[in-house]
């Protein structure tokens, strides 16, 4: 079944600090991944995509992600975390005429 | 360009009311896909459409209804409303959508749906 796998609800880390979000995907065939962020009261903005382009991928906001089909992996990481990084990141997949998304993760930034 | 916009914003109903909610596509998108989000269950895929056709249904009971408008602008309808049935209700447009290929969907900024 395609699915997406995201390790870890809950993420914390300090301000500077990397920030290392995890996503793994299960599919016999690499689908096209994305990463979206969501903020409290409103929708999901993208992130980045990997579209087999470039397998490391830069997105916005200094985030970037690297696809590894050996580890059917998409982690997303940053080098130095902001406040305004707050939120919650749901890792998804494409699929028939529709999207799949991870649980999420919901990254908290301590000043 | 503006982005996908959702009405209304927030809606309270109560046991047994249905409810229809609206997204205005990206100009130019022809497809639009609605999301289902809760705490417990997370974001699921409720139905897509394109050119006023249905083309992909997620596992959701048949009180959950939908339509697009020769427009693009979708609807999607909820009868006899049960208290599961609050979440915040995202909607999504792309281009042409497609199989599985390469779909980035634009996400409106949902309706949040209570059910007293």
């Amino acid at each position: 079944a395609q699915s997406v796998t995201q390790l870890g609800s809950h993420v914390s880390v300090s301000e500077g600090a990397l920030v290392l979000l995890r996503c793994n995907y299960s599919s016999s065939v690499p689908p096209y991944l994305f990463w979206y962020v969501q903020y409290p009261n409103q929708g999901l903005q993208l992130l980045l995509k990997y579209t087999s382009a470039a397998t490391l991928v830069k997105g916005i906001n200094g985030f970037e992600a690297e696809f590894k089909k050996s580890e059917t992996s998409f982690h997303l990481t940053k080098p130095s975390a902001h406040m305004s990084d707050a939120a919650e990141y749901f890792c998804a997949r494409t699929a028939t005429n529709k999207l799949i998304f991870g649980t999420g993760t919901l990254l908290a930034v301590q000043p | 360009k503006a982005g996908v916009t959702q009405t209304p914003r927030y809606l309270i109903k109560t046991r047994g009311q249905q409810v229809t909610l609206s997204c205005s596509p990206i100009s130019g998108h022809r497809s639009v896909s609605w999301y289902q989000q809760t705490p417990g269950q997370g974001l699921q895929f409720l139905f897509e459409y394109f050119s006023e056709t249905q083309r992909n249904k997620g596992n959701f009971p048949g009180r959950f209804s939908g339509r697009q408008f020769s427009n693009s602008r979708s609807e999607m309808n909820v009868s006899t409303l049960e208290l599961g049935d609050s979440a915040l209700y995202l909607c999504a447009s792309s281009l042409v959508g497609g199989h599985s290929s390469y779909n980035e969907q634009f996400f409106g900024p949902g309706t949040r749906l209570t059910v007293l």
